[in-house]
């Protein structure tokens, strides 16, 4: 199956402070990317959904100024947490898909905490 | 849309027994079914899947599932499971014709017993 990479796989940051967590399709084009948080012992939950070239599209409940997502070519989504708070720590999984698949491919996931 | 259900939220089961997690669907048109296992700390990763054809799909590690379109079922199975075996299982759903999202279940911790 296809390779799905982020970076960083952890990540410890101070309140109030910004982070962004990449997610790389390294063999195939991906025209659309998924980003979902998982909190412990739980499903995924999808954030939001975005299609290279376009704007994101967020689920009932996310907020976009929070959760800033760029998808700006083929094989890179990045997810950007604003102003993180102890309550945005988290395990964040992103997926990829491209037309041809009926599929979606996971990356390793990012383990936020937030101090 | 669709949904997903999976009734089992724990299972433990001893080494080298035969283990099934259920899974149900709902959806108003046509489906493809995924399982997916999670490992402590790790991203998910395909066990198998269901797209057309045959409605027995064997996968990775020795699983396998079935497709029961009159049940709307998909459970998972394996003969005799492994300490490896130990993670989080996920069912997942998407409409064959409706776009990329998948729908998740809650997932199901299977935990074997030595």
């Amino acid at each position: 199956g296809a390779v799905v990479s982020q970076h960083p796989s952890w990540v410890i940051c101070k309140s109030g402070t910004s982070v962004k967590i990449e997610c790389r399709s390294l063999d195939f084009q991906a025209t659309t990317m998924f980003w979902y948080r998982q909190f412990p012992k739980q499903s995924l939950m999808l954030m939001a959904t975005s299609n290279e070239g376009s704007k994101a599209t967020y689920e009932q409940g996310v907020e976009k100024d929070k959760f800033l997502i760029n998808h700006a070519s083929l094989t890179l989504s990045t997810l950007t947490v604003t102003s993180a708070h102890p309550e945005d720590s988290s395990f964040y999984i992103c997926s990829a898909a491209d037309n041809s698949y009926n599929e979606q491919f996971f990356g390793p996931g990012t383990r936020l905490t937030v101090l | 849309a669709q949904s997903v259900t999976q009734l089992d939220s724990q299972v433990p089961v001893f080494e080298e027994a035969p283990v099934e997690l259920r899974c149900n669907y709902s959806s108003s048109v046509s489906v493809y079914l995924f399982w997916y296992v999670q490992y402590p700390n790790q991203g998910l990763q395909l066990l198998l899947k269901y797209l057309s054809g045959s409605t027995l799909v064997k996968g990775i590690n020795g699983f396998e599932a079935e497709f029961n379109k009159s049940q709307t079922s998909f459970h998972l199975r394996k003969p005799s499971v492994h300490i490896s075996d130990t993670a989080e299982y996920f069912c997942a759903v998407r409409g064959a014709n409706t776009g990329n999202q998948f729908y998740f279940g809650t997932g199901t911790s299977l935990t074997v017993i030595p």
